[in-house]
């Protein structure tokens, strides 16, 4: 069964500063998608970034990055330049492609953005 | 915008009463998924649904059914309401094989 899982319930990181927030999964399946989506106090479910497995190249989305490692099955998300605004859970996902199509959520990393 | 709409966005209600939480669509996308988040577990699916009629069982079926008999509707019920399942209920539509699943504005139910 596919399972995505996210190693870090809280991270920190100053603001101006870099955080990486880790991801891995696990499937047998060899083109799918992954998902990053931040979740600020509003509840609001809001869409990052989005990798495609069959491309070789890292996504990227202005202070947002992944560094996308298919082999070891990991997706990390990178965010440079951290802002007060970023501070929120961050949820990775992968969906599943094909049948179903489901969408698979890993347990979230709440960050702290310190001013 | 992907058009989707919960209702409530609030419920209190009380243990052994039924529950219905409503998710509405204005465009005719054929996947549609409820979820529940609580801390610590993240977003775990309940039931999703691939068309009118067509529905089947996520990671945390037990205590809830649902329904789909428009393509705009999808209707997630608890039967008889269990503190264990307060929480916050999320519904999202998937629009194509590729594309990131868009969320409703959630749902916090909260059983005394």
């Amino acid at each position: 069964a596919q399972t995505v899982t996210q190693s870090q319930p809280e991270m920190s990181v100053q603001e101006a500063e870099t955080v990486t927030l880790s991801c891995t999964y696990d499937t047998s399946e060899s083109d799918y998608y992954l998902f990053w989506y931040k979740q600020p106090p509003s509840r609001q479910m809001i869409l990052v970034i989005r990798q495609e497995a069959y491309k070789q190249q890292n996504a990227t989305e202005n202070r947002f990055s992944v560094n996308f490692q298919k082999a070891a099955k990991s997706f990390s998300l990178k965010i440079s330049d951290s802002q007060l605004g970023d501070a929120a859970m961050y949820f990775c996902a992968y969906r599943i492609p094909s049948g179903t199509y489901k969408y698979i959520f890993g347990t979230g990393t709440r960050l702290k953005v310190l001013a | 915008d992907a058009g989707i709409t919960q209702s409530p966005r609030h419920k209190v209600t009380e243990t052994g009463t039924p529950v219905t939480l409503r998710c509405h669509q204005t465009e005719n996308h054929r996947y549609m998924y409820w979820y529940r988040q609580d801390p610590g577990h993240g977003l775990r699916l309940i039931h999703y649904s691939y068309g009118v009629k067509d529905t089947d069982k996520g990671e945390v079926s037990d205590g809830y059914s649902v329904s789909r008999s428009k393509t705009e509707d999808f209707l997630l019920t608890l039967e008889s309401a269990t503190s264990s399942q307060t929480s916050v209920y999320f519904c999202a539509i998937g629009t194509g094989p590729g594309t990131e699943a868009f969320f409703g504005q959630g749902t916090r139910l909260t059983v005394v």
